[in-house]
């Protein structure tokens, strides 16, 4: 089967460093996607990686190791606007996006 | 730019009872989606469509049908809703399927009681 394994909950300080895990297991694929989800509003689009690497945009980054099934989405000098549930998504052979439960994001002052 | 509205915001719904959530974009992408997001289980698949005229079936397709007479909507219908069909739905939209980024419409909160 297909799987995305990301932690339910995490919390940070801010102005500090988190690293949010995903690891995945799917039939094919075809990039590693991650969105940001605030609280009852719809996910918006972060990062996409398909090459192994860091990806670095503004404070976000974003790695991949295909051979090891396993990206990370890196957040610096966190503010409080950061709270969110952060999505992990892959997309299959079939080019469908598999996604992750999320990850629960809780910046303390 | 108003991107992908949905309608209904929310809605309770009579089991039994059919309804349609409606869906529309203005990005001229091909391809739309229709999700449901369940506390601890992420976004579901249920429908989607890469071209207009052309719907296939996602993770969770039972119990929801869809069309694409054109481009721009992709209205989603239960023709027969269940409790189990309480859920907040996002329709979404992209260039292409798969691998481009996707643009989210703001859900609709369905409650069928």
């Amino acid at each position: 089967g297909q799987n995305i394994d990301q932690p339910t909950e995490m919390t940070a300080t801010e102005g500090a460093i988190v690293q949010i895990n995903c690891t995945y297991q799917t039939s094919g694929f075809n990039g590693l996607f991650w969105y940001q989800q605030h609280a009852g509003e719809a996910p918006t689009f972060l990062s996409y990686n398909v090459l192994d690497g860091l990806e670095e945009k503004g404070r976000f980054s974003s790695f991949l190791s295909r051979s090891k099934g396993y990206s990370y989405l890196l957040l610096k000098e966190l503010q409080m606007k950061d709270s969110a549930s952060y999505l992990c998504a892959v997309a299959d052979s079939n080019y469908q996006l598999i996604w992750g439960a999320g990850t629960k994001l809780i910046i303390k002052p | 730019t108003a991107g992908i509205t949905q309608a209904p915001t929310s809605q309770i719904l009579a089991a039994g009872r059919s309804m349609t959530l409606r869906c529309t974009q203005d990005m001229r992408h091909n391809a739309m989606y229709w999700y449901r997001q369940d506390l601890g289980l992420g976004l579901r698949l249920i429908h989607y469509s890469n071209t207009a005229g052309t719907t296939g079936k996602g993770e969770v397709p039972d119990g929801y049908s869809v069309s694409r007479a054109n481009s721009d909507d992709v209205p989603l219908t239960l023709a027969s809703a269940v409790p189990s069909q309480t859920s907040v739905y996002f329709c979404a939209s992209s260039e292409g399927p798969g691998n481009h980024e996707q643009y989210f419409g703001p859900g609709t909160r369905l409650t069928v009681t």
